[in-house]
């Protein structure tokens, strides 16, 4: 079990509003990554933070957008929601930000855009 | 691009059977290899890892060898359990400079029986 935990873990939207997911880093991690998990498929990588800067980004429209705060912590907000952004959103923390560390992972948001 | 193939599932076994999983890569730099596993409900677990060519990762008797030659990372076990039931998912990070993302494939699910 990592001490990675994500709020909230379900949640319902209709197309064309807007949200924000959240991410509880384990302690002592300054990196922060999401991705995006469709039914049946890989996790997609959407973006990275490092020391509250994003420092890679994915395939991914602006409007999925991000923070992260001093605590490490971090949110993961999309605007202007379609049926297709229907997925687990993962949040993964580490050490480093060099891409070849451990993640540990939380269990996700599950995200349904109606 | 950079991309990881996995052989799709459903794999069923009996309890005790051996195991592998197939997993190629596509990267033009030098990526350290991983398997994760997710089981019911939870997150991506990091099941072993492997950094450079010829390395062998193992966890939990379960192996995999970087083999450069091939650009593959198979998944062994020798006798599987009904706890092993779960999705692995194979995945490269690319070391290349600036580049800190993590490549997923699409994951095989495995269902041991008793």
């Amino acid at each position: 079990e990592t001490g990675v935990t994500q709020s909230p873990t379900h949640l319902i939207k209709t197309r064309g509003q807007q949200v924000t997911l959240r991410c509880s880093s384990q302690s002592g991690h300054n990196t922060v990554s999401w991705y995006q998990q469709a039914l049946g498929q890989g996790p997609q990588f959407i973006f990275q933070y490092y020391r509250e800067e994003e420092n890679g980004r994915g395939n991914f429209p602006p409007r999925f957008s991000g923070l992260q705060f001093p605590n490490y912590s971090s949110e993961l907000n999309v605007n202007a929601l379609e049926l297709d952004d229907s997925a687990l959103y993962l949040c993964a923390s580490s050490l480093g930000g060099q891409g070849t560390e451990k993640l540990f992972f939380g269990s996700g948001t599950q995200l349904s855009v109606l | 691009g950079d991309s990881v193939t996995q052989m799709e599932g459903p794999v069923t076994l009996s309890e005790e059977a051996c195991l592998t999983i197939n997993c190629t890569y596509t990267a033009t730099g030098y990526p350290s290899l991983f398997w994760y596993v997710q089981y019911p409900g939870e997150g991506l677990q990091l099941l072993l890892k492997a950094t450079k060519a010829d390395d062998k990762g193992s966890n939990k008797g379960f192996e995999a060898t970087y083999r450069k030659e091939t650009t593959s990372f198979h998944l062994e076990k020798g006798s599987v359990q009904v706890s092993d039931s779960a999705v692995y998912f194979c995945a490269l990070s690319d070391r290349s400079p600036g580049t800190y993302k993590y490549i997923f494939g699409t994951g095989t699910r495995l269902k041991v029986l008793a």
